[in-house]
């Protein structure tokens, strides 16, 4: 099961920095946060993880409270290409991925 | 970063027939791949785990005599949906796992429609 919780939806206006939230108050010593996103009909797409300190790629940056209970995840400069259903995975045994409900980004012009 | 990829990425089919989705990975080999089925509206379900050299791991829930999973080589796992019906219709989606801590590689999904 998913032990992850994200708001359903958000907004954010194109340009600006979009910031998602997600809980994950059950997250164990080991596991990982890890963030997708779906386009419509398509593959979910990596952006990024981390373990206890904040990450940063060219994509987003994430970043994991101290008591690692939730974490957010930052969009520096959404564009409407943004526009996607972002999950927050916290992986399980054997690395299984179990996705929860997600968080549907809509970035507006 | 790593490929995965599905074929094919849209079929449909009568009720009462089988369908075969293959799922590969391109430029790494893989163990281990996941299959999981998207309804509309909906978010990813993990349906099993498919096991290279050995039979798959189904979740709760899922009937292993109606989604047959074979993974024969380090590079193709398929999933085989028989006597299809209207209810399967559906988007099937494949991962494998990278060898960076874990991260998972997703395949672009196949959309099964069953008429």
């Amino acid at each position: 099961d998913a032990k992850t919780t994200q708001p359903p939806s958000m907004d954010c206006a194109e340009g600006r920095a979009a910031n998602l939230p997600c809980n994950h108050s059950t997250i164990s010593g080991n596991e990982y946060v890890y963030w997708y996103r779906q386009i419509h009909s398509q593959g979910p797409q990596y952006i990024i993880h981390g373990l206890k300190n904040n990450e940063t790629n060219e994509m987003a940056s994430l970043i994991i409270t101290e008591d690692r209970k939730s974490s957010t995840l930052i969009l520096p400069h959404a564009t409407l290409r943004d526009t996607a259903v972002y999950y927050c995975i916290v992986t399980d045994n054997f690395n299984k991925f179990y996705f929860g409900s997600g968080t549907k980004l809509n970035v507006k012009p | 970063g790593a490929v995965v990829s599905q074929h094919p990425s849209r079929v449909i089919c009568k009720s009462g027939t089988s369908v075969k989705i293959e799922c590969r990975s391109l430029d790494f080999q893989a163990t281990t791949m996941f299959w999981y089925r998207q309804f509309p509206k909906q978010s990813l379900m993990l349906m099993a785990t498919s096991n290279e050299g050995s039979k798959a791991t189904y979740e709760q829930g899922v009937e292993k005599d109606k989604f047959l999973i074979n993974h024969a080589s380090l590079t193709l796992s398929t999933l085989t949906v028989t006597s299809a019906h209207p209810e399967d219709s559906s988007f099937y989606i494949c991962s494998a796992p990278g060898s960076y801590e874990e991260t998972q590689y997703f395949g672009p999904g196949t959309r099964l429609l069953v008429l």
